[in-house]
């Protein structure tokens, strides 16, 4: 069983519109959250963290952390074309040196 | 652009041969991450380093890969004899020794195995 859950796996927004994804993890262990963006034929790159119970904005970005659920989740507001991309849920633990575990991606698509 | 540079960005190999892949981490970043990143999007860690030492490592990792992150030259991941199924995208990652630090991807070596 993946121990970070994605959903939707896929998305459609009109543009200007706002997309929303999910994320659960199912261990406790994780206690830091980051969402990541990947678009075709680059690396994941870090759109936000987020470690403590509550909202978190970063421009049209919010993401909201519930620790007593482990869930998680993204909303992206005024949506571009630009954002068009796959967006992964990732978290680890409280150890520096442990690596991330991803959950399966959310294809984001943005229409004019 | 990113901070962490991966080279080559293809790299195209047959069954049994050798495949290396170098990365050279952000500056400061003491942690190295290596994943793979298969054609259904998922991820598998591979091997991590602190400064030169290895920390973590699957076993896939420990039988058929060898890895290194030596000073002052970049890391190297190197499949010692490549199969169908190592075709994916191969991802570095650095981090600062913190526990809230990003971790910074690069753009990938992409491996075909033929």
């Amino acid at each position: 069983q993946q121990k970070v859950q994605q959903s939707p796996e896929s998305l459609s927004v009109p543009e200007g519109g706002m997309a929303s994804l999910n994320c659960t993890s199912s261990d406790r262990n994780f206690q830091y959250f980051w969402w990541y963006r990947q678009h075709s034929g680059e690396g994941p790159k870090a759109l936000m963290s987020i470690f403590s119970d509550g909202d978190k904005k970063e421009g049209r970005f919010t993401a909201h952390l519930n620790k007593a659920s482990l869930h998680v989740s993204l909303h992206i507001r005024d949506s571009q074309p630009s954002d068009s991309a796959l967006y992964f849920c990732a978290a680890s633990e409280c150890n520096y040196a442990q690596g991330l575990t991803f959950g399966l991606g959310t294809r984001v698509s943005v229409f004019p | 652009n990113s901070k962490v540079i991966q080279t080559p960005r293809y790299l195209v190999k047959g069954q049994g041969q050798k495949a290396k892949m170098r990365c050279i981490p952000e500056k400061g970043h003491p942690v190295v991450f290596w994943y793979q990143q298969n054609k259904n999007n998922e991820f598998k860690f591979l091997i991590n380093f602190q400064n030169q030492e290895v920390l973590q490592q699957i076993d896939m990792t420990e039988k058929r890969f060898s890895a290194e992150c030596p000073s002052n030259s970049p890391c190297s991941l190197e499949i010692q004899s490549s199969e169908a199924g190592d075709s994916a995208l191969y991802l570095c990652a650095s981090r600062l020794g913190k526990t809230n630090s990003d971790y910074t991807f690069g753009s990938g070596t992409r491996l075909l195995v033929i």
